[in-house]
């Protein structure tokens, strides 16, 4: 079975800009979770998907959002970018949501300048 | 408030001894906890998950154990290896659609 996918792998932008960042889930799998990890703030969530509705958000500000389609792939949005939204965007699926076994992608390094 | 403590951000040890990872927890009343490993540049990778109502967990190597009195989950590494190096993250989640929370992780270097 192929792994949780995300691209892009690496990504430089400048302040004030929008980036969508997209992930694909282990077949089968409907959750979807955004987390976002810095050296600071270790991996803190951003929300989670099931079976394209939001189920759960973290405390994030609105300019992070995010979506998932009909065959659970998702993507994230982050608007207005600052530099402090520089960090390693991590998405993990999972079979039965967030309170059971993930699987996590390699991440998308994000870098804002 | 909510905090999840991971009991030192480094620990080493020497390769062959059973390393111990401390995760304590304060305003948390979690149904699951899960054990996590680390590599440099990856993703998180799944260990082990315990549940509220069992106390220890086994798997190969790795041992972890839950105890909601004390608040407290202890991840073991028996006969540990220097491919065991990582950081190793513990998170709690209350259950239900609870979103989960990870600790800041320890980093395990086992020395050869």
């Amino acid at each position: 079975k192929a792994g949780v996918t995300q691209t892009p792998r690496y990504l430089i932008k400048t302040r004030g800009q929008q980036v969508t960042l997209s992930c694909s889930p282990i077949s089968g799998h409907r959750s979807v979770s955004w987390y976002q990890q810095t050296p600071g703030q270790g991996l803190q969530f951003l929300f989670e998907y099931f079976s394209e509705t939001q189920r759960n958000k973290g405390n994030f500000p609105g300019r992070f959002s995010g979506r998932q389609f009909s065959n659970s792939r998702s993507e994230m949005n982050v608007s207005t970018l600052e530099l402090g939204d520089s960090a390693l965007y991590l998405c993990a699926s999972s079979l039965r949501g967030q309170g059971h076994e993930q699987y996590f992608g390699p991440g998308t390094r994000l870098t804002v300048t | 408030s909510q905090k999840i403590e991971q009991n030192s951000e480094a620990l080493n040890i020497q390769e062959g001894k059973t390393a111990t990872l401390t995760c304590n927890y304060t305003n948390y009343s979690p149904a699951y906890l899960q054990w996590y490993r680390q590599d440099p540049g990856r993703g998180p990778v799944f260990l082990l998950l315990i549940r509220e109502n069992e106390k220890e967990k086994r798997k190969e190597r790795l041992k972890v154990t839950f105890d909601t009195t004390l608040k407290q989950s202890l991840f073991h590494i028996t006969a540990s290896q220097p491919a065991d190096s990582a950081t190793y993250l513990c998170a709690l989640d209350s259950g239900g659609y609870q979103k989960v929370t990870f600790g800041t992780g320890t980093k395990l270097q086992v020395i050869p």
